[in-house]
């Protein structure tokens, strides 16, 4: 069964710091893997999706990579602002169970002024 | 302006009442989803469909229904059976490249 984690479950950190968030999944047959952001009593925010061929992704200050084999995937955040405070999810979407994405519990984030 | 609409907001349901979720969108998805969201937890899949008039249980369905009458609308109803209802659901699409999109989510407490 896929499990998905994320670690650590809370961040906090001083404005401009590089940062970087983990997830793991146990089961490397996945056919992508996305990466979201939620602010507190949003619904979700689609930041960056990997397909399972892919080994990274990059949007703005933004870096996500893949590495299948491993089971983990990286979200890495440049030069960190307080409005890059939020809950940062990841979601894998197994191969053999297509429309069953798993997302794991979430990192919430404090990006200190 | 193109995404997905859930209302209400906020609901509140009394013991032993029936209360309907809406889900719109006017992306032009064929699959929709509704996930529940309990306090550090990851998303629970309720219910998905991937076309009009047909749909799929998901992890945690039970307490729950749905329909697939029109594209653009995929409603879940909250009935009576479903013991413990108080959480955050979000109702999402996904496009043909796999990526997902989500509402705005609806807060539903029992009063």
């Amino acid at each position: 069964k896929q499990e998905v984690t994320q670690i650590p479950a809370a961040l906090s950190v001083p404005e401009g710091e590089n940062l970087v968030l983990n997830c793991s999944f146990t089961d490397s047959a996945i056919y992508n893997l996305q990466w979201f952001r939620q602010d507190p009593g949003k619904g979700l925010t689609s930041l960056l999706l990997i397909q399972s061929s892919q080994r990274e992704q990059t949007s703005g200050r933004l870096n996500a990579s893949l590495d299948k084999s491993s089971g983990r995937s990286t979200l890495y955040i440049a030069a960190s602002q307080p409005g890059d405070s939020a809950t940062y999810l990841c979601a894998v979407r197994p191969e053999h169970s297509y429309d069953k994405v798993i997302f794991g519990p979430g990192t919430s984030l404090s990006v200190i002024p | 302006d193109g995404g997905i609409t859930q209302s209400p907001k906020y609901l509140f349901r009394k013991e032993g009442q029936n209360v309907t979720l809406s889900c719109e969108q006017n992306l032009n998805h064929d699959a929709m989803y509704w996930y529940r969201q309990d306090p550090g937890q990851g998303l629970r899949l309720i219910y998905y469909s991937q076309i009009v008039n047909d749909f799929q249980k998901g992890d945690i369905a039970e307490g729950y229904s749905v329909s697939r009458e029109k594209k653009e609308s995929f409603p879940l109803t909250v009935t009576s059976a479903q013991k413990n209802p108080t959480a955050f659901y979000l109702c999402a699409t996904r496009d043909r490249y796999t990526e997902a999109f989500f509402g705005q989510g609806t807060r539903l407490t029992v009063v």
